[in-house]
């Protein structure tokens, strides 16, 4: 089935100590991205990678690190977390430019940091 | 940057009734997406379109790129449409892969 799979689902950890959440794809999609979303301000985009080792910033990536060392994968990486971090995150990927390619998402995962 | 405003924010409907939801961008686009989230988070891809319209089972959804406008309908409206739809359209540039998102129509249809 294709799918793309986010862990943790759910996550309450404190300030301060680093964390990563995995993106994975089955679909061999070379296009990947991750968003937040949070009440009263929708989703926005935090990074996108277009490939293996290229990597963009979105409009909110501040406090965010991401790496994409295989197609499959593109974890992010929160270095030392803080509680404006609390939110909900969704992973996705396309196949193609989103000019003609739909996206597909994960599960999201909620993230608090207390 | 684009701008995306989505009309109503909220709707509450009875089941069966025909529904509307407004998408409206400030620059021309390539293409534009339109989301669901249901109640439990997760994000659906339900159509993405460039110009004319697109169906697909009771949900049309039209865009209008003269008028930068876009409307998504759902026909015979049924309790489990009630979802958050949101509308996205990609920037010019960054090889389209930067997203602008409206704020999102919360539907409620009623039995």
């Amino acid at each position: 089935e294709a799918q793309v799979t986010q862990n943790p689902r759910y996550l309450i950890t404190v300030t301060g100590k680093k964390l990563t959440v995995t993106c994975s794809q089955n679909m061999n999609h070379e296009y990947m991205s991750w968003y937040r979303q949070d009440p009263g301000l929708g989703l926005r985009q935090i990074y996108y990678s277009m490939n293996v080792e290229v990597t963009d910033k979105g409009d909110v990536p501040e406090g965010y690190k991401v790496s994409r060392k295989e197609k499959r994968n593109f974890p992010l990486i929160l270095e030392s977390p803080s509680p404006n971090q609390t939110s909900l995150y969704f992973c996705a990927s396309s196949s193609g430019s989103l000019s003609n390619q739909p996206q597909h998402f994960g599960d999201g995962t909620r993230l608090s940091i207390l | 940057k684009n701008e995306v405003e989505q009309s109503p924010q909220n709707l509450t409907a009875q089941e069966g009734e025909f529904i509307t939801i407004n998408c409206s961008y400030s620059v021309g686009i390539s293409a534009l997406h339109w989301l669901q989230q249901h109640p439990g988070g997760g994000i659906v891809s339900l159509f993405m379109l460039s110009s004319g319209k697109k169906k697909h089972g009771r949900l049309i959804a039209t865009i209008n790129i003269q008028e930068k406008h876009s409307s998504l309908h759902i026909t015979a409206s049924h309790p489990r449409d009630s979802a958050v739809y949101i509308c996205a359209v990609p920037q010019i540039g960054w090889g389209a892969q930067k997203l602008v998102f409206g704020q999102g129509t919360r539907l409620t249809i009623n039995p």
